[in-house]
């Protein structure tokens, strides 16, 4: 059964710096990995999403990379802002399956 | 595009009542999914449906619930009778065909959400 983890669970930095979510699952027989974010009482908003035989994507200040062998995907932001705020999650497509297997997301808050 | 629609926004009921929950995909979209937010379990699939036909409902956690989308525009979630276990954020997705060696499709688009609280 595919397990996704998230860490850290929450985290909390000053504007400006860059840094890192983590995300990592147990079975590396996925067809794709996809980062989201979910603003509270929102939806979610998918943010970049990998495909198994790619080794990253960017968009803007975010930056994804997949090292599906040992079962890892980080999640880079740049130059973080206060907007960048939320709770963001990694969900993996198991290979076989159109359904997802979220992790159980990061909780990011960015102070001015 | 307005997006997965999904209503009511917010429900609240007691314990023992029907509880419906509506969605209307992305049109085009031929994948649909049901899923559950809470804190303790975090987010999990209750059942998709591929051209309306359902294909996985391994998540529906017992008979209390059931779902159907009788047309390629409209899907309900039913808990009859609702718990106060219930009580979650239930989102709806959907996702357009995968035919095709494209990442784009393969992305799901999420609604905003019911949340449903069961007294």
């Amino acid at each position: 059964k595919q397990e996704v983890t998230q860490i850290p669970a929450a985290l909390s930095v000053p504007e400006g710096e860059n840094l890192v979510l983590n995300c990592s699952f147990t079975d590396s027989a996925i067809y794709n990995l996809q980062w989201f974010r979910q603003d509270p009482g929102k939806g979610l908003t998918s943010l970049l999403l990998i495909q198994s035989s790619q080794r990253e994507q960017t968009s803007g200040r975010l930056n994804a990379s997949l090292d599906k062998s040992s079962g890892r995907s980080t999640l880079y932001i740049a130059a973080s802002q206060p907007g960048d705020s939320a709770t963001y999650l990694c969900a993996v497509r198991p290979a076989g399956f159109q359904k997802l297997v979220f992790g159980t997301g990061t909780r990011l808050l960015v102070s001015p | 595009d307005a997006g997965v629609i999904q209503s009511p926004r917010h429900e609240v009921t007691e314990m023992g009542q029907e509880v419906t929950l509506r969605c209307k995909p992305i049109s085009g979209h031929n994948s649909l999914f049901w899923y559950r937010q809470t804190m303790m379990r975090g987010l999990e699939l209750l059942i998709y449906f591929n051209n309306n036909v359902p294909i996985d409902d391994s998540g529906m956690p017992e008979d209390r619930f059931s779902a159907k989308m009788p047309n390629a525009s409209f899907s309900t979630l039913k808990i009859q009778p609702s718990e106060p276990r219930d009580s979650a954020v239930y989102f709806c997705a959907s996702s357009p065909p995968t035919g095709g060696y494209r990442p784009a499709k393969n992305i799901q688009y999420f609604g905003a959400g019911t949340r449903l609280s069961v007294l």
